[in-house]
C-alpha cells in the first residue's frame, strides 16, 4: 500500500467555521507533512512531524493547528480562516532521515473559504 | 527560508521536441528530488539525486545534480503529450526532513 489518503477531497467553509482535514498512510512512514498549494504555485511547506512530534512549523498562523494522534494519522484543524486561505492542502509522508527517501503525496483537499 | 528557483516558468514545445528545466538553490542541498504534477493532480515523485555530479536516466528523462549540489536539471527527449504537467524540483537540506519545492516549470506539449 503506497497510498496517502486525504479526506475530504473538497471542503467549503465559512470564516467562522471549525473544520478538520485528515490524512492517513499505512506505509510505516514516521515523517508526515502538510503543504499548502495555491493555483499555479509550488507547494509551500507548513508543518513537519517526525515520530509523531512537531518538528517544523514554517511560521504558520495559529488558525491552522496540526495534530498527529498516531503514526498513521495526521490532522489539520482549521478555525477562523480567511478567504486567502483557500488552496489545495496536501499531505505527504516519507521515511525519516533516510538517504534515499521519496515523499508520497495524497490527492489533497481543495479548500474554499467563503 | 530556502530559495529554490526554476527556469523557465512555462515552456511550450511541439511533440517530439526536447525539453529542459533548470533548478537552482541559494544553498547547498543534501539531495534533490523531482516531482511531476499533472493539471488537477498532486505531485508524484520521479527521482532523487544525492551525489555531487550524479546523472540518472528514466527512459526519455535525464536528471543531473550539479557538482556543487546547488543546481539540477531535468531533460526530456522527444516529448510526448503524456509529458504535460508541471515539473518541480524539491531540495532537502543537510539537516531535517523538510524539503522545499522549486517554483516549477509548466510544460505544454502541442500535438
Amino acid at each position: 500500500d503506497t497510498e496517502v489518503t486525504q479526506t475530504p477531497k473538497h471542503l467549503v467553509m465559512g470564516m467562522t467555521n471549525k473544520k478538520s482535514l485528515k490524512c492517513e498512510q499505512h506505509m510505516g512512514h514516521r515523517a508526515m507533512y502538510w503543504y499548502k498549494q495555491k493555483a499555479k504555485k509550488p507547494p509551500e511547506l507548513m508543518f513537519v512531524y517526525s515520530y509523531e512530534k512537531l518538528s517544523i512549523n514554517e511560521s504558520v498562523p495559529s488558525r491552522f493547528s496540526p495534530e498527529c494522534p498516531n503514526s498513521s494519522l495526521l490532522n489539520l484543524h482549521l478555525h477562523a480562516l480567511q478567504p486567502e486561505d483557500s488552496a489545495l492542502y496536501l499531505c505527504a509522508s516519507s521515511q525519516v532521515l533516510q538517504i534515499y527517501t521519496e515523499a508520497f503525496f495524497g490527492q489533497g483537499t481543495r479548500l474554499t473559504v467563503v | 527560508g530556502q530559495q529554490v528557483m526554476q527556469i523557465p516558468q512555462y515552456q511550450h514545445v511541439q511533440e517530439g521536441e526536447d525539453f529542459t528545466t533548470y533548478c537552482n538553490s541559494s544553498t547547498t542541498l543534501s539531495n534533490i528530488q523531482w516531482y511531476k504534477q499533472r493539471p488537477g493532480g498532486h505531485p508524484v515523485f520521479l527521482i532523487q539525486l544525492v551525489k555531487s555530479g550524479e546523472v540518472k536516466k528514466q527512459k526519455r528523462l535525464t536528471f543531473q545534480f550539479g557538482e556543487a549540489k546547488k543546481n539540477s536539471s531535468l531533460h526530456i527527449t522527444a516529448t510526448q503529450t503524456t509529458d504535460v504537467g508541471t515539473y518541480f524540483c524539491a531540495g532537502r537540506r543537510d539537516t531535517g526532513n523538510q524539503f522545499y519545492f522549486g517554483t516549477g516549470t509548466s510544460l505544454t506539449v502541442i500535438p
